[in-house]
């Protein structure tokens, strides 16, 4: 089975910009993968942010962006803002399921 | 758009449970539905899937051969039939959509992986 491998937490200050990142088990992540990227925060439902690596859903706004960056899937924060502290957790699709990363803890400080 | 789940609830392992998602706002039947769970003190998992039809259903290991999903696409309605439950299997139920609803020529059906809109999620509990 596949296994999807996440930074556990990352630091980012006001208004910089961090990375995140995604890998697989069975070897690079391709956009046949269809990455997706998901936030949650405490006490609510997720919320989608990215899906097929790079589209972005039309209420999220332009600092989330998505790509695919030596051999893994990448969500990257620009002007990070203070609401941006949540978890990310990284979607993949392998032989046709579904598998989360175990998540990203980004703590804006 | 939106999406509601319904149906959970305390349950003792062994027992089954059958939670809904009603949806709105959209083509439901152009949509493939997931499920996906959070259990306490875990991250998200991916428990299913199905197409815009039904035809195809795809099941994460850890629940194949116990859950059903299944879809009435008459009253826009996702269903997830849990059996033989466990104490892991506690856990935030949530169901969301796909987020393009794109028709598969090959298939002949609606499929397309992620999700864009999710609901709020409905608890099940397996306890004694």
């Amino acid at each position: 089975q596949t296994v999807v491998t996440q930074e556990p937490s990352l630091t980012v200050s006001p208004g910089g910009t961090v990375t995140l990142t995604c890998s697989s088990s069975t070897g690079a992540v391709t956009s046949g993968h269809y990455p997706s990227w998901i936030q949650q925060k405490p006490g609510q439902p997720p919320r989608s942010l990215i899906h097929s690596t790079s589209k972005r859903s039309s209420w999220i706004p332009a600092r989330f962006s998505g790509s695919l960056l030596g051999g893994k899937a990448a969500l990257t924060l620009s002007g990070v803002q203070p609401e941006d502290e949540a978890e990310y957790y990284c979607l993949l699709y392998s032989g046709g399921l579904g598998v989360f990363g175990g998540g990203t803890k980004l703590t804006v400080l | 758009v939106q999406l509601l789940e319904s149906g959970g609830g305390l349950v003792q392992p062994g027992r089954s449970l059958r939670v809904a998602c009603v949806a709105s706002g959209f083509t439901f039947s152009s949509y493939t539905m997931i499920w996906v769970r959070r259990a306490p003190g875990k991250g998200l998992e991916w428990v299913s899937d199905i197409s815009g039809s039904g035809r195809s259903t795809k099941y994460a290991a850890s629940v194949k051969g116990r859950f059903i999903i299944s879809r009435d696409n008459s009253k826009n309605t996702v269903f997830l039939e849990m059996t033989n439950l466990r104490a892991e299997d506690t856990a935030v139920y949530y169901c969301a959509k796909d987020p393009l609803g794109r028709y598969d020529w090959t298939d002949g059906d609606y499929y397309f992986y992620g999700m864009d809109v999710w609901g709020q999620g409905t608890t099940v509990t397996v306890s004694s």
